[in-house]
């Protein structure tokens, strides 16, 4: 199985900073990567796919890139509404793989 | 818009099964998969299987094997995943979700709990 190291696992930053949050995978996937963002109690919501893509009605602040091996998803102008936990899956080879995900606290 | 409606939360006996369900709407049903997915706080997300809507062919993650059953039932849109000889670990959340490449539309979960 590819395994999904993703980084860092938490992340205090305040309102209108830029944060960034790495995949790193255990072998090329060819940017098959989506990013999602989960609250609370609620589903995950796709952001990003194909590395780059960003998922239709997703803010333009969201947004990834990476090739190979690393990823990377970057969050810029922090607002409120963007604390959650964020996490990558690789759909490039069964069994899809998940990072464990980042948890982003906005101080 | 496109939805999937899990049901609801269970209660479930140490040994015993579950099924639960999604129904989809806003979509054509069988133009994607849908594949299911396990939460929980210690191990994170992890991928069970898909099931191809139209043919009702299945996928398993080989951890999965033998604990989950995937059908589909192509008249009324929805997609079933039966748990089997349930033990705590079993215990989690199980999202349904739209299989296209990656997973585009999730469910709203369902509360696996398994407890004597």
């Amino acid at each position: 199985d590819i395994q999904m190291t993703q980084s860092p696992a938490s992340l205090s930053a305040s309102l209108g900073e830029t944060v960034s949050i790495e995949c790193l995978a255990s072998e090329d996937i060819y940017n098959n990567l989506a990013w999602y963002q989960q609250k609370p109690g609620k589903s995950p919501q796709l952001l990003i796919y194909y590395a780059s893509s960003l998922q239709d009605g997703v803010p333009s602040r969201f947004s990834g890139s990476g090739s190979g091996t690393q990823y990377s998803l970057k969050i810029n102008s922090l607002e409120s509404e963007d604390a959650a936990t964020y996490f990558c899956l690789q759909d490039s080879e069964y069994p899809y793989t998940f990072g464990a995900g980042t948890k982003l606290e906005l101080k | 818009q496109v939805q999937l409606q899990q049901s609801g939360a269970e209660l479930a006996k140490p040994g015993s099964s579950v099924k639960i369900s999604c129904k989809a709407s806003g979509y054509t049903f069988t133009s994607y998969y849908i594949s299911w997915i396990k939460q929980t706080t210690g191990q994170g997300l992890e991928y069970i299987g898909y099931i191809n809507t139209g043919s009702g062919g299945t996928n398993y993650n080989e951890k999965f094997k033998g604990k989950a059953t995937l059908t589909v039932d192509k008249s009324s849109s929805t997609a079933f995943m039966q748990l089997s000889s349930l033990t705590p670990d079993d215990s989690a959340v199980y999202y349904c979700a739209r299989h296209d490449y990656y997973f585009d539309y999730w469910g709203q979960g369902v509360m696996v709990t398994v407890s004597s």
